[in-house]
């Protein structure tokens, strides 16, 4: 059965560069959420997408941004990296309605140097 | 503050005894789901259990639900090795719209 895809599963960034997180949400989901999960911590919710319209905002940085495009992809855009920034990236994608589990792709891991 | 806090936060064993965690959480809740996470990977669904149910099980896996006392436990029996990994509880909260809020999570270790 097709997963929740992210990519890349690895980025190393310098200290106020740009990075760019994609996710493929598994298909026919029409609910995406971002999570970031630093070292020996729990994940924190940042942001989510309800057929490709924001519907909740967590603790998201203003620096960072995010959209759900037409074909239900994701994109977390984080600017000005800093080295607080390096931490595992998650997405996650469920169907909204039915209490129903979310399923969470492998990760991207971002270092910031 | 965490919505979920998990206890115990770490968790020594041997193969073949059971494993406990517990989680205990603050707000009303649609569900509360626990995964399990091998050291930095991807998280990995495990259960999903629902406000209206007491227990449920998979496999070796038996999850419980006290929502007077806004806790659950999973329990693990038959430990093996790969076993081994951080387990979260995370509670859907009812007004929450589908995120997460997870607990912080209990480090299992099952000896060989």
């Amino acid at each position: 059965a097709a997963g929740v895809i992210q990519s890349p599963r690895h980025l190393i960034k310098e200290k106020r560069e740009t990075a760019t997180l994609k996710c493929y949400p598994i298909p026919r989901h029409d609910t995406v959420y971002w999570y970031q999960q630093g070292p020996g911590q729990d994940p924190q919710f940042l942001i989510s997408f309800y057929e490709k319209m924001q519907s909740d905002k967590g603790s998201i940085p203003d620096r960072f941004s995010a959209q759900q495009f037409s074909d239900y992809h994701s994109e977390l855009n984080m600017s000005s990296l800093e080295l607080g920034d390096s931490a595992l990236y998650f997405c996650a994608s469920r169907f909204r309605q039915g209490n129903t589990e979310a399923f969470f792709g492998q990760g991207t891991r971002l270092t910031v140097v | 503050s965490q919505q979920g806090e998990e206890d115990p936060q770490a968790l020594s064993i041997q193969e073949g005894e059971n494993a406990t965690m517990n989680c205990s959480y603050k707000t009303s809740i649609n569900n509360l789901q626990w995964y399990r996470q091998n050291s930095g990977r991807g998280l990995v669904h495990l259960i999903l259990i629902r406000s209206n149910e007491r227990e449920k099980h998979s496999g070796r896996l038996r999850v419980t639900l006290d929502t007077s006392k806004k806790s659950s436990s999973l329990l693990i029996t038959a430990s093996r090795a790969a076993d081994t990994a951080s387990y979260f509880c995370a509670t859907e909260g009812r007004t929450s719209y589908g995120k997460l809020t997870f607990g912080q999570g209990t480090i299992l270790t099952v000896h060989p």
